[in-house]
């Protein structure tokens, strides 16, 4: 069954400080893996896409990272601020069908303390 | 910034009302998408479509109807709401290329609570 786990559910930081939040699956045939950032009241915005030959991405404070023998990634945020308080999901996408089929983890809420 | 709206923002009704969500894109985006939330849950996929008049029921089974008459317009309509509608609404829209699905550009939800 293709299915996407995430942890911790939730986190608490103190700003400045770095957290690093984790993504299983076990979706086959993988084509990628991205990760969004939710804020309360809105919707989700992508921050990273990691497709099977990378292994890291950055994008500003925020670096993913890939394992796709593992099929583990991490998103890993650096020097914190109080507006990375979100939740963070992580959305993998098969290649088993002509859709693109999308499978949701449930969220890392993090929340960041001054 | 995403070019995606949604209205309402938020929707509080009387059961047995009849209620339409609106979203609309301007990226001229064939894929599009309704997603319903639950706190502290995943998206799940209501209904989605490929295109003008094209639209596909989705993962979780919704008494919700959709219709997709232009492009840029895709409403979800609930002929009689009940509690149990309750919940987070969300649209989005992405292009598809070689069988994979792009970005998805999500609206910012509405927040629909049926009393």
């Amino acid at each position: 069954k293709n299915q996407v786990e995430q942890s911790p559910q939730s986190l608490i930081i103190l700003e400045g400080k770095n957290c690093t939040l984790q993504c299983n699956y076990t979706v086959s045939p993988f084509s990628n893996l991205r990760w969004y950032k939710q804020d309360t009241g809105r919707g989700p915005v992508s921050l990273t896409i990691m497709t099977f030959s990378e292994n890291t991405k950055s994008n500003g404070r925020y670096t993913a990272t890939l394992d796709a023998d593992t099929k583990q990634s991490s998103l890993h945020i650096t020097a914190s601020q109080l507006s990375d308080s979100a939740s963070y999901i992580c959305v993998v996408s098969d290649r088993g069908s002509t859709l693109g089929r999308l499978y949701f983890g449930r969220g890392t809420q993090l929340t960041v303390w001054p | 910034e995403a070019d995606i709206y949604q209205t309402p923002r938020y929707l509080v009704i009387g059961t047995g009302k009849k209620i339409t969500l609106e979203c609309s894109q301007t990226m001229g985006h064939d894929k599009m998408y309704w997603y319903q939330q639950d706190p502290g849950m995943e998206l799940h996929l209501i209904h989605y479509s490929y295109g003008v008049n094209s639209t596909e029921k989705g993962d979780l089974s919704s008494e919700s109807t959709v219709s997709r008459i232009r492009t840029e317009h895709f409403p979800l309509t609930l002929e009689s709401a009940r509690p149990s509608h309750t919940s987070q609404y969300l649209c989005a829209s992405s292009v598809v290329a070689g069988g994979n699905t792009g970005e998805l550009f999500f609206g910012e939800g509405s927040r629909l609570t049926v009393l």
